[in-house]
Order: C-alpha cells, then structure tokens, then sequence
C-alpha cells in the first residue's frame, strides 16, 4: 500500500513570500497529483505529473521519482491562494488515488 | 471547466433515515468515484465505477452502497443512517488516460452530511 506524506501539515505566510509544500511517497507510482481544497470543500486538480516540471501561472510543481519526492511551489503568494493543498498518487496499473493528509495553507496580506 | 453535480450540497438527518446523495457528470467519463472525507482529515475511497454496471469497494469500508445504471450518474445510498457516517461525501470523474487525455479526476462541490 502506498503511503503519501505532506509537509509541513500547516503553513502561514506573508502576502508575497514564496512558498514550498512537499510530498514524499512508500512505492512506485504511475502519476503525482496536486490538489487544491478551498474552505468551501470544492477540489480541484491542479497538476498530474510523471516526471520532471510544470508551471501554471504562479504554480510550479516539481517530481523526482529516484527520492519519491514530489514539491509544490507558488510564487509571489496571495491571500487568495489560502486553501489545503493535497498531494495524491496513482499507483502503477490503477487509477484509484492514495492521498496526503493535506497541507493548509494562510496567506496573510 | 468541469462539469460534475453533487445534491444536496449539506443534508441535515435523524438516525435510521434512508438517504440518497446524488452525482451526475456530463462529461461523458466511463470512471467515477465516491470519497468520504472527515475534517482535517485525508479523503478516502469508499467506491468506484470503471463504466455502466460496474460497481467496486474502496479502500476504506462503508456500508454505504452505489449503482451505475447510466454513464453520468452515479448515486450512493445510505439505507439507515447513523451519526458515524457524519462527514462529507465528493464525488469524481476521470478519463483513462490517452493521446490527448489525461487521468485527472474532477471532484463535485461535496455533500456534507450530518446525522443526528
């Protein structure tokens, strides 16, 4: 069974300050997901990566799959971007997902 | 944009009570999933559909149960409810991944579901 952590679980910043959330998996997966919870309880996919990099807007997300690591970046944070960031992994063969425990984010202006 | 429906959004009931919650996608996706997430805590798996009349449990058992009689719709039922199924419910869909596709899953807003 594939294990997923988060750290830190909880994170404030100031408005501006460049933020990183990390992800650390037990097993070999086939894909990482990013996830994005707002207070509301509505969740949406912000990156499923493989290998490598990708950017979106102020969002970057990082995969190294030898250290079974996994790195969210937002740069240039703001208080808008305050919500439980989730990490999640697809294991080799299935498209069920295990996921972290999550990261909350405060963004304080 | 996402196209995927959760009803009701918050439901409110009293032990014993036999509950429907409601998931539609019109996305036309053959995968769909059923979380249970308490607060502050990670989601979990409590059932999937690969397609039409295919239904299987998640990691985490439920005594919940779910149909899929049509490709968009995908309702879980309570038969008697109980103040330890207080949490609240997402729903997903997914595509298999392919040229052009990807497996992300896009979530439903949620039910959150308090029996008293």
């Amino acid at each position: 069974k594939n294990e997923v952590e988060q750290s830190p679980q909880n994170l404030t910043a100031q408005e501006g300050e460049f933020i990183t959330i990390n992800c650390s998996y037990s097993v070999g997966i086939s894909a990482l997901h990013w996830l994005q919870q707002h207070p509301g309880g509505g969740i949406v996919s912000l990156f499923m990566l493989s290998s490598g990099k990708k950017k979106h807007g102020r969002l970057i997300a990082t995969i190294n799959i030898q250290e079974k690591h996994s790195s969210l970046h937002i740069t240039a944070s703001h208080p808008r971007d305050s919500a439980v960031y989730i990490c999640a992994a697809s294991g080799a063969g299935s498209y069920q997902l295990t996921f972290g425990k999550g990261t909350k984010l405060s963004v304080i202006p | 944009e996402a196209d995927i429906y959760q009803t009701p959004r918050y439901l409110v009931i009293g032990t014993g009570k036999k509950i429907t919650l409601e998931c539609s996608q019109t996305m036309g996706h053959d995968k769909m999933y059923w979380y249970q997430q308490d607060p502050g805590m990670e989601l979990h798996l409590i059932h999937y559909s690969y397609g039409v009349n295919s239904t299987e449990k998640g990691d985490l058992s439920s005594e919940s149960t779910v149909s899929r009689i049509r490709t968009e719709h995908f309702p879980l039922t309570l038969e008697s409810a109980r103040p330890s199924h207080t949490s609240q419910y997402l729903c997903a869909s997914s595509e298999p991944p392919g040229p052009g596709t990807t497996d992300t899953q896009y979530f439903g807003p949620g039910t959150r579901l308090t029996v008293l």
